[in-house]
Formats: C-alpha cells, sequence, structure tokens
C-alpha cells in the first residue's frame, strides 16, 4: 500500500526553467510533508518542509505548495540550475506514525 | 550528514552469511531508522527505534534485525543475507516522527 504517490519519475528542465514535481497523500493524519533532495552517492538531504496548516513555503528557489482538501503538496524550483540535478523524495508522517513514508522519487535532469 | 557515521561503507556478502551494518549518531536523537533503497521503489522503512532498547517493524522487516543497547549506535542484521537484501541501506535519525530526518551516507550491500 503506497500512502504517498509521487510524479512524474523523472523530469527534464531547461536551464532557468521551473521544475515542479507533485505527491499525492491518503492518510488525513499526516501533518508534516518535507522534501528530500538527493546527488549520486550521498544520502537524502533535507531540502524543505511543510505542515498543512499554511498553503505555501518559500525558501530561495525552492517553493513548497500545500493543497489540503486535495490532499495534494508539490515542490517548485524556480530558475533552475544543473546544480539542482538530482533525485528528489517527497515524504510525509504523523505524530503517532511510524517514521517518515517515502515517495518513489523523481529524477530531475537540468540542461544547459 | 547531522553526525551520522554508517559503517561500512561497501559490502559484498555471500548468500546465507550474517551481516551486521551499523549506524552511530552524535546527535543525541531519539528516534532512529534502517531504510533500504532500491530503483522504482523509493526508500522503505526496515525497522525504527524510538529509544533504548526499544524497536519496532517497518514496512519490509522480513529477513532484517535489529538492535539498540545505547543512544548512539543502532544495528541492522541480516540473519541470512538472500540476492533480494542487495540493496543501498541508509541510516536515519530524528527527533520525532513530525520533525523530519536526517540521513546517513549509506551502505551499499552486494548479495552474492
Amino acid at each position: 500500500q503506497q500512502q504517498v504517490k509521487q510524479s512524474p519519475q523523472s523530469l527534464i528542465v531547461q536551464k532557468g526553467g521551473i521544475s515542479i514535481i507533485n505527491c499525492a497523500y491518503e492518510n488525513t493524519a499526516f501533518d508534516y510533508f518535507p522534501w528530500y533532495q538527493q546527488f549520486p552517492g550521498k544520502g537524502p538531504a533535507l531540502l524543505i518542509a511543510i505542515r498543512p496548516d499554511v498553503s505555501e513555503k518559500k525558501e530561495g528557489r525552492f517553493t513548497i505548495s500545500f493543497n489540503k482538501s486535495a490532499k495534494q503538496f508539490s515542490l517548485h524550483i524556480m530558475d533552475s540550475q544543473p546544480g539542482d540535478s538530482a533525485t528528489y523524495f517527497c515524504a510525509a508522517s504523523n505524530q503517532a506514525g511510524t517514521a517518515l513514508i517515502f515517495g518513489k522519487g523523481t529524477t530531475l535532469s537540468v540542461s544547459s | 550528514d547531522a553526525g551520522i557515521t554508517q559503517s561500512p561503507r561497501h559490502k559484498v556478502t555471500e548468500t546465507g552469511t550474517p551481516v551486521t551494518l551499523r549506524c552511530h549518531q552524535t546527535e543525541n536523537h531519539r528516534y532512529m531508522y534502517w531504510y533500504r533503497q532500491d530503483p522504482g521503489h523509493g526508500l522503505r522503512l526496515i525497522h525504527y527505534s524510538y529509544g533504548v532498547k526499544d524497536t519496532d517493524k517497518g514496512e519490509v522487516s522480513d529477513g532484517y534485525s535489529v538492535s539498540r543497547s545505547k543512544t548512539e549506535d543502532f544495528l541492522l542484521t541480516l540473519e541470512s543475507a538472500t540476492s533480494s537484501q542487495t540493496s543501498v541501506y541508509f541510516c536515519a535519525t530524528g527527533m520525532g516522527t513530525s520533525l523530519g530526518a536526517f540521513f546517513g551516507q549509506g551502505t551499499r550491500l552486494t548479495v552474492v
């Protein structure tokens, strides 16, 4: 049972463009939605996170948009750069849960 | 990497042999997790710990056991390694399920 569905599986964006990755969740008890960035050979690193009491959070070029009624959240990377090329994972959890539940990941390639 | 050290970083072992992976943290985080990462599956939780000697199963726990005798150490044991356990294993730590998790660099395990 996959509780967090992530799309697309892969994404190619031109330098300077906007990268958009989407996730949908099922469990309405989830109250924490982070995004992780992973470079080859490295562990995932926390990029940005949001809680359901806000609809948007921005940190630099990275923005999370959150739609509680649709049970969806997305990551937007503005002015995408080749250095953003990595695998991105969305995740979700709640205080009563065991641990973060991850989506299957999106491989982003930013072409120069 | 939030003071998380995994050892070994790479290991090749034969089918049927026991294998132990170690995770050491210096952050004094209460929670520790073991995930495995496989292409097309993202990150899947194997076992987690919410305190010394307090552990529980995750999504893919069959064939694995864990132990946590000290706050800083969390061991993952494959009792009798199988080829299906060839994977990259990540340890993570955190202060709570709704407070994010921080990952180590991973251990690449190959079972031949």
